[in-house]
């Protein structure tokens, strides 16, 4: 399966934006809206933040937004709050019907 | 959303098959593809297959020689079996509902997970 990158660590300061990237490649991300991005808080299960690239399940701040370019997609947390430290992952849903997540990204709010 | 609840032992000897449960609750079993995903201590999230409510299944490829996704729609149940277990296959293993549109799929359900620990 093709693989996800992105980067080990991110940071900011409370109040700040920060935005974590996934970068696949043109026969992927960059021909289908198939990325999901998902928040895990330390000691807990993830939890679907953005879905197709950059839509917002009900409940989730709309701090959160998705967007893609080329071939990457990125997560963009704006207002850093403390609670928003977590590992975040993306994920794609491939043509051959199966999934594929990227290696996560540690949030550190500063 | 739905509720998701794994179980299963938490210790598996090598070579031995790795048998785990996941019961669904509030809400419909056939509404949803359901998935195993894992994630070794320490690691990223690695997903490990999907089955439908109709019995077609799709794994991932590392995996799939070693792995049967099953469903019991009368009890509401999803099993993971994985043979051949080695240390490398120590992990919090997760259930999770995978909602699909007409063009891509999400997991939007989570279980809490259920720690796997292969050794002798």
């Amino acid at each position: 399966q093709s693989a996800l990158t992105q980067p080990p660590s991110v940071s900011g300061s409370p109040g700040q934006s920060v935005t974590i990237s996934c970068s696949g490649t043109s026969s992927d991300v960059g021909s289908y809206n198939r990325v999901s991005w998902y928040q895990q808080p330390p000691g807990t299960a993830p939890k679907l933040m953005i879905y197709e690239v950059s839509n917002r399940p009900s409940g989730v701040p709309d701090r959160f937004s998705g967007s893609k370019s080329g071939n990457t997609a990125s997560l963009t947390i704006s207002g850093l709050q403390a609670e928003d430290e977590a590992d975040y992952y993306c994920c794609f849903y491939t043509t051959s019907s199966t999934l594929v997540f990227g290696g996560g990204t540690k949030l550190t709010v500063l | 959303q739905v509720q998701l609840q794994e179980s299963g032992p938490g210790l598996v000897k090598p070579s031995e098959t790795l048998s785990l449960t996941c019961t669904v609750s509030g809400g419909s079993i056939n509404s949803y593809f359901w998935s195993w995903i894992r994630q070794p201590p320490g690691k990223g999230l690695e997903w490990i297959g999907y089955v439908y409510h109709s019995g077609s299944t799709n794994y991932n490829p590392s995996l799939k020689s070693r792995v049967t996704i099953s469903v019991d729609t009368s009890r509401k149940r999803v099993s993971l079996n994985l043979n051949a277990v080695t240390a490398a296959d120590t992990a919090l293993y997760y259930c999770a509902s995978l909602l699909c549109s007409t063009t891509s799929c999400a997991f939007d359900s989570w279980g809490q997970g259920t720690l796997v620990t292969v050794s002798s």
